[in-house]
C-alpha cells in the first residue's frame, strides 16, 4: 500500500530565508510524487510533480523539490520565502504502473512565513 | 473552462437528512475523483470515475454514500441519513486519463451536520 509521511505539522520561517517542507513516501514500485498547496477556503493547487528524470523538479511560484530514491524522500524547497507562501502544503504519491490509481496524501504541513 | 466547479460551497444540514453535492470537472478530463478532508488531515480518497464508470470505491465510502457520473460529465455525491461524523470538506478533482497527469481540485463543499 502507498503512504506518505509529512513529519512536521508546522514549519516557521522568516521572510527571505530558505524553506524546506519534508516528505517521505512508501510504495512497492516506482513513485509518482506531487506537491499541492492549500490556501484558506480554497481548493488544493498543484505545485509540481516528479515522474522520472532529473531529481530536482521546478514548479510554480519559485518552489522546487528534490527526489531522493535512497531516502524515499521528496522535500519541497524554496530559496527565499515570502509571507504569501504561508499556507498548508500536501505531499502526495501514486505508484507507477498502478493504472492511474488515486493519489494518496500526507497529513499536510502548515507553513508560516514571518515578516 | 475555468477549472473544477463544486456546488454548493457550504451546506448545513440536520442529522438524518440527505444531502447531495455536485462537481463539474474540467471539460476534457475523463477521470473524476471525490475526496474527503477533515480538520488537520490530508484529503482521503472516496471514489473515482473514468467517464461514467465508477472504477474504485474506498472502504471509507459507507452504504450511506453514493456517487454517480451519469453521462461522463458532472458527478454527484449523495449522503443519506447524515451523521455528525460526516462533517468535513468534500473535494472533487479531475484529470486526464494519461497516467502522468496531475489532478486539478475544486474549492470543495464544506458540510456541517448539526
Amino acid at each position: 500500500a502507498q503512504s506518505v509521511a509529512q513529519p512536521e505539522d508546522q514549519v516557521n520561517v522568516a521572510e527571505g530565508n530558505p524553506l524546506t517542507v519534508k516528505c517521505t513516501y512508501s510504495v512497492s514500485g516506482n513513485p509518482y510524487l506531487f506537491w499541492y498547496v492549500q490556501y484558506p477556503n480554497r481548493g488544493l493547487q498543484f505545485l509540481l510533480k516528479y515522474i522520472t528524470g532529473d531529481n530536482l523538479v521546478k514548479g510554480s511560484y519559485g518552489f522546487e523539490a528534490e527526489f531522493n530514491k535512497s531516502q524515499t524522500s521528496f522535500h519541497l524547497k524554496k530559496p527565499s520565502a515570502l509571507v504569501s507562501d504561508s499556507a498548508l502544503y500536501f505531499c502526495a504519491v501514486r505508484e507507477w504502473n498502478s493504472g492511474n490509481t488515486p493519489l494518496v496524501f500526507g497529513k499536510g504541513t502548515r507553513l508560516s512565513v514571518i515578516a | 473552462d475555468t477549472g473544477v466547479s463544486q456546488n454548493p460551497r457550504h451546506k448545513i444540514t440536520k442529522r438524518g437528512q440527505n444531502v447531495t453535492f455536485r462537481c463539474d470537472p474540467i471539460s476534457e478530463h475523463n477521470r473524476l475523483y471525490w475526496y474527503r478532508q477533515t480538520l488537520g488531515q490530508g484529503p482521503e480518497f472516496l471514489t473515482y470515475f473514468q467517464n461514467e464508470a465508477q472504477l474504485e470505491k474506498s472502504r471509507l465510502l459507507s452504504d450511506r454514500f453514493s456517487a454517480e457520473r451519469p453521462k461522463g460529465s458532472f458527478s454527484t455525491l449523495e449522503i443519506q441519513r447524515t451523521e455528525q461524523g460526516d462533517s468535513a470538506m468534500y473535494l472533487c478533482a479531475s484529470s486526464s486519463v494519461e497516467g502522468l497527469s496531475e489532478a486539478f481540485f475544486g474549492q470543495g463543499t464544506r458540510l456541517t451536520v448539526v
